[in-house]
């Protein structure tokens, strides 16, 4: 059973920074692109950024470029999200996803980190 | 830019409904790489459909997908109480880039 457990949410001051981490089981976790999207609570589902199986290519939604770094460790099956410069507008849940289907679709989530920004 | 969602839509158990997700030539209407996702409050995202129409395997298939030029669909047959969800569509936008729409609130009736 392919399981994703998002960690390392939590409250930071705007201009703080946080790591989100996601542990990755269940399949082969170096065979499979990767994804972080983002829910604002009540609201919708904006795509943050997609790393390739091998990490060799990242690309990142323009709110988020500049400011997160996403990266992963295929021999921890780990993926990891560093975001700076944060912003109120970065509250939200955040979820790992695997890129399924040969990549073109992200089907599993993981339960999803909760990520405050507030003074 | 997001992908066009109506904010809810409505039926009567038992019978059909049909969310429409409108893009553009740069998204959905580049690509057969429409996917539409259930989500329960509370709840991560479901995978219903991939590829525009296929069903992975559990979901039921009361559960279908189309598209038309730049605009994709999904229909629900036989709406059942637990169908009661948000829905959201996804489409690959070219360059590793995916779009989301803004979520269509359905309520059976």
């Amino acid at each position: 059973e392919v399981q994703l457990l998002e960690s390392g949410g939590g409250l930071v001051q705007p201009g703080g920074s946080l790591r989100l981490s996601c542990a990755a089981s269940g399949f082969t976790f170096s065979s499979f692109g990767m994804n972080w999207v983002r829910q604002v609570p009540g609201k919708g589902l904006e795509w943050v950024s997609y790393i390739t199986s091998s990490g060799s290519s990242i690309n990142y939604a323009d709110s988020v470029k500049g400011r997160f770094t996403m990266s992963r460790d295929n021999a921890k099956n780990s993926l990891y999200l560093q975001m700076n410069s944060l912003r109120d507008e970065d509250t939200a849940v955040y979820y790992c996803a695997r890129a399924g289907y040969g990549g073109n679709t992200p089907d599993h989530w993981g339960q999803g980190t909760l990520v405050t920004v507030s003074s | 830019s997001a992908l066009t969602q109506p904010a809810s839509v409505s039926g009567s158990a038992g019978q059909s409904i049909t969310i429409s997700c409108t893009g553009t030539s740069s998204d959905v209407g580049a690509y057969n790489l429409v996917s539409w996702y259930q989500q329960h409050p509370g709840k991560a995202p479901k995978h219903m459909i991939y590829e525009g129409s296929k069903r992975p395997s559990g979901v039921s298939n009361r559960f279908s997908g189309s598209k038309s030029g730049n605009t994709a669909s999904l229909t629900i047959s036989g709406l059942q109480a637990e169908d009661e969800a948000d829905y959201y569509c996804c489409s690959y936008g070219g360059y590793n880039t995916w779009v989301f729409g803004g979520g269509t609130e359905l309520t059976v009736l």
